[in-house]
């Protein structure tokens, strides 16, 4: 049972576009939701993440929406960049002690010149 | 700082034969995570430890894979007999304990069984 999921699975936008990505979840015990970035060749890495008491988060041109009440969360890419062309994946953690994640199954997003 | 170093980076072996991956955690981190990548089914978690211990190894997908913790800088997961299903990358991240603590992968090995 897949228990994060992600759309789209890929995503071509023009640079200088917004770029969004949305995630939707099933278990209301998650409360914390990182997004990773994935290159070519390269572990994910960290890019931001929310917990459900705040709304939106910030970092950047980066920026999460989250809506605990649709158990929903996107990760909006402002002023999307050709170097921004990578794979992400929006996770979820339910607080058991360990910071076990749930992923979905990734965007490939692709920021054309 | 050094980060999860795993090696070997790519494995290319013939059907039946043991494969074992390395990975050393960043120095400090309690939780050690190893993961699967393929195509189809993204992510998976194989096992955790925490403090050397396994804590979870739902994920381990047939008794031919093993994974150990002898000492807080050293993991291997090991698959034997290995088959061409298992072909995929295989991440080791490490994390220091607790929830909500970020994971750090590293570059990955690369599993092609032939």
């Amino acid at each position: 049972q897949q228990q994060v999921k992600q759309s789209p699975q890929s995503l071509i936008v023009q640079k200088g576009g917004i770029s969004i990505i949305n995630c939707a979840y099933e278990n209301t015990a998650f409360d914390y939701f990182p997004w990773y970035q994935q290159f070519p060749g390269k572990g994910p890495a960290l890019l931001i993440a929310i917990r459900p008491d705040v709304s939106e988060k910030k970092e950047g041109r980066f920026t999460i929406s989250f809506n605990k009440s649709a158990k929903q969360f996107s990760l909006h890419i402002m002023d999307s960049q050709p170097g921004d062309s990578a794979t992400y994946f929006c996770a979820a953690n339910a607080f058991s002690g360990y910071s076990t994640l749930t992923f979905g199954k990734g965007t490939m997003l692709l920021v054309s010149p | 700082d050094a980060g999860v170093i795993q090696s070997p980076r790519h494995e290319v072996t013939e059907m039946g034969q043991e494969v074992t991956l390395r990975c050393k955690p960043i120095s400090g981190h309690d939780s050690l995570f190893w993961y699967r990548q393929t195509m189809m089914r993204g992510l998976e978690l194989l096992i955790y430890f925490n403090n050397n211990v396994p804590i979870d190894d739902s994920g381990m997908p047939e008794d031919r894979f093993s994974a150990k913790m002898p000492n807080a800088s050293f993991s291997t997961l090991k698959i034997q007999p290995s088959e061409p299903r298992d072909s995929a990358v295989y991440f080791c991240a490490s994390s220091k304990q607790g929830s909500n603590q970020p994971q750090h992968f590293g570059d990955g090995t690369r599993l092609s069984i032939l």
